[in-house]
């Protein structure tokens, strides 16, 4: 079975500039997670879709980004316009509807760098 | 409240030692511990995980102690390898809500 993933795995932008990064979740995970990951530091949540509805995106700065899931199945979150603040890894995770185990799988990441 | 405080930051360990990283939580609200291990370049991968009804779980080389009254809880790697040598998170959450991750753990398990 498939893994979580991601695309593209590195960008370099110049600042003000968009980016796009694209996630493909497990099959059959209904929910699907974005995180951030600046260098040395532990995953952030931004944004959390069950299906298609985002169910918490209070860490999202909607002044900048954006994030969809259509269908509830591939979701792509987007930054315009990209600040030298936004270089970082951008996780993108799934999991099932089986709460017991909790288990977040993570994809490889989007690494940004705003020059 | 939301906080997961991990330590220590970095931890070298000689082949065959153990390895120990704690963790310290303060929403009480919290019901599920995981651990995450991250290797360079890919994501975290969940390693072990425990809930707040028991005060240890072990698999294979890897503990989780446990303590609800102090709001702490710890992995331990025995015999540890140098192909453990990555970053440990620990995370901490109420069941079905947001995972809230500690800083990591950098471990280099040294031949």
């Amino acid at each position: 079975e498939a893994g979580v993933v991601q695309s593209p795995r590195y960008k370099i932008i110049e600042k003000k500039q968009p980016v796009a990064f694209w996630c493909n979740p497990i099959s059959g995970h209904n929910t699907l997670y974005w995180y951030l990951q600046n260098l040395g530091q532990g995953p952030e949540l931004l944004i959390r879709y069950e299906n298609e509805e985002a169910v918490d995106d209070s860490q999202l700065p909607k002044d900048r980004f954006s994030a969809e899931r259509l269908k509830g199945v591939d979701s792509t979150l987007k930054i315009q316009p990209a600040e030298l603040g936004d270089s970082a890894v951008y996780l993108c995770a799934s999991s099932s509807i089986n709460r017991e185990t909790g288990e977040l799988f993570f994809g490889e990441g989007s690494r940004l760098t705003v020059l | 409240q939301q906080q997961v405080k991990q330590s220590p930051q970095s931890l070298i360990v000689q082949k065959g030692g153990i390895s120990i990283i704690n963790c310290a939580y303060e929403n009480t609200a919290f019901d599920y511990f995981p651990w995450y291990q991250q290797f360079p370049g890919k994501g975290p991968a969940l390693l072990i995980a425990i809930r707040p009804d028991v005060s240890e779980k072990k698999e294979g080389r890897f503990t989780i102690s446990f303590n609800k009254s102090a709001k702490q809880f710890s992995l331990h790697i025995m015999d540890s390898q140098p192909g453990d040598s990555a970053t440990y998170f620990c995370a901490a959450s109420k069941t079905a809500g947001k995972l809230i991750f500690g800083q990591g753990t950098t471990l280099q398990v040294k031949p």
